[in-house]
């Protein structure tokens, strides 16, 4: 089954700890991206990539890091700096420069 | 200019009727307008997308509605039932301005009663 796993589905973080969400793609989908939902909004988008090796800002990127070593991973750490990490966080993927964008199940991350 | 508008925020509407979300953009070069459907605990998924050289996309019991010069589109859902019941997003993007990067609205919650 193609598909977009991300793991772990519940995440706790302690303060001042860093944390990295995963997100492993089969769909063979060249570009990734990582959201933040939180509740009464939309979804922001903290950082994408279109291509290995590549990534760049979205619109709330602060607090966040990514690194895109294999084409099926684009983990995020949410580091100590982000200061209201509590949320639930979308990764998605399709091919570069088409659409849909497809999502996985999300992880949901709380302060301990 | 980047920003989607949707509205209502929340919708309740009773088993058979006509469900209706609008949404509203002010960037003209968006060329790509899906709608996404999400269940409590799960990603979104996509429902039904509309280009903007139509007005109208029907696919089943859902229905996009595309008023390019108004630069506003709704999704309609006719016979709703209780199992539509989810959080709906609209979005957008443009292929010359950003790529596949998709803008969302914030999102309006249906519940069908039965």
């Amino acid at each position: 089954d193609g598909g977009i796993t991300q793991s772990p589905k519940y995440l706790f973080r302690k303060e001042g700890q860093n944390v990295t969400l995963s997100c492993e793609q089969n769909l063979n989908h060249d570009a990734m991206y990582w959201y933040r939902q939180d509740p009464g909004q939309g979804l922001r988008l903290i950082y994408y990539s279109q291509i290995v090796n590549d990534f760049q800002k979205g619109d709330i990127a602060e607090g966040y890091s990514v690194s895109r070593e294999k084409k099926e991973s684009f983990p995020l750490t949410v580091t100590s700096a982000q200061k209201n990490p509590t949320a639930f966080y979308l990764c998605a993927s399709n091919d570069r420069g088409s659409q849909p964008q497809h999502f996985g199940d999300g992880t949901r991350l709380s302060i301990l | 200019q980047q920003q989607v508008k949707q509205s209502p925020q929340s919708l309740i509407v009773q088993k058979g009727g006509i469900s209706i979300i609008n949404c509203a953009y002010e960037n003209t070069a968006f060329d790509y307008f899906p709608w996404y459907q999400q269940f409590p605990g799960k990603g979104p998924a996509l429902l039904i997308a509309i280009r903007p050289d139509v007005s109208e996309k029907k696919e089943g019991r859902f229905t996009i509605s595309f008023n390019k010069s108004a630069k506003q589109f709704s999704l309609h859902i006719m016979d709703s039932q209780p199992g539509d019941s989810a959080t709906y997003f609209c979005a957008a993007s443009s292929r010359e301005t950003s790529g596949s990067r998709l803008t969302f609205g914030e999102g309006t919650q249906l519940t069908v009663n039965p």
